[in-house]
């Protein structure tokens, strides 16, 4: 299957920093990338969609100034978690599109970063 | 909206044993896309198996099945001969194609724990 890394898979930062992580997809291009949050014991709940060359589509209830995301490239794409609080720390897993644009395209996922604000 | 329903928090399993973990789901899009992916404690997820509303016979990878009735909305993962590294998380997700959003919902997921 397709190979998609994320850097860093922990990191623990004080309040009021802010955190970047990204996520690469290392034998393809990507074109769209979502961005996933996962609370202990819980799914997964989409944070963003990042589109390669234009701004990010969040879902309802997710603070855009607090959650930057960037898509540069076909195969990078960074979240950062600005001034970051304890209630930001959580698992963050970013996953990228592998298809053809057909509904039975296959979503790849990084391993995911541990996010945690003393 | 799309809904999926995983309602097994956690299961057992003997080795070498069948077990299937259930799955159902609700939407209003008449074509869609329903996914398994498993997530071991390392944290990352790995796609299992993928099956089309539209396709005629029921998904299989290797030692994974999906049990496919769409007239019962369900879509359930079978997993043959169990292996004790098959101990993980298992989410069941779904796309629907006509509304065009190309993310995946995820279920809560099941916790399957495989016993020697």
């Amino acid at each position: 299957g397709a190979v998609v890394s994320q850097h860093p898979s922990r990191v623990i930062c004080k309040s009021g920093t802010s955190v970047k992580i990204e996520c690469r997809s290392l034998d393809f291009q990507a074109t769209t990338m979502f961005w996933y949050r996962q609370f202990p014991k819980q799914s997964l709940m989409l944070m963003a969609t990042s589109n390669e060359g234009s701004k990010a589509t969040y879902e309802q209830g997710v603070e855009k100034d607090k959650f930057l995301i960037n898509h540069a490239s076909l195969t990078l794409s960074t979240l950062t978690v600005t001034s970051a609080h304890p209630e930001d720390s959580s698992f963050y897993i970013c996953s990228a599109l592998h298809g053809s644009g057909q509904y039975n395209e296959k979503l790849f996922f990084g391993s995911g970063t541990q996010l945690s604000v003393l | 909206a799309q809904k999926i329903t995983q309602t097994q928090p956690g299961m057992f399993v003997q080795e070498k044993e069948a077990v299937t973990l259930d799955c159902t789901y609700d939407t209003s899009d008449p074509s869609y896309g329903l996914f398994w992916y498993k997530q071991p404690s390392s944290g990352e997820m790995i796609f299992l198996i993928y099956q089309g509303s539209y396709d005629q016979q029921n998904a299989t990878e290797g030692r994974y099945s999906l049990n496919f009735q769409k007239a019962r909305k369900s879509a359930n993962l079978v997993i043959s001969a169990s292996q004790l590294g098959d101990s993980a998380m298992y989410f069941c997700a779904m796309r629907g194609r006509s509304t065009g959003r190309r993310a995946l919902t995820f279920g809560s997921g099941t916790r399957l724990q495989v016993q020697p």
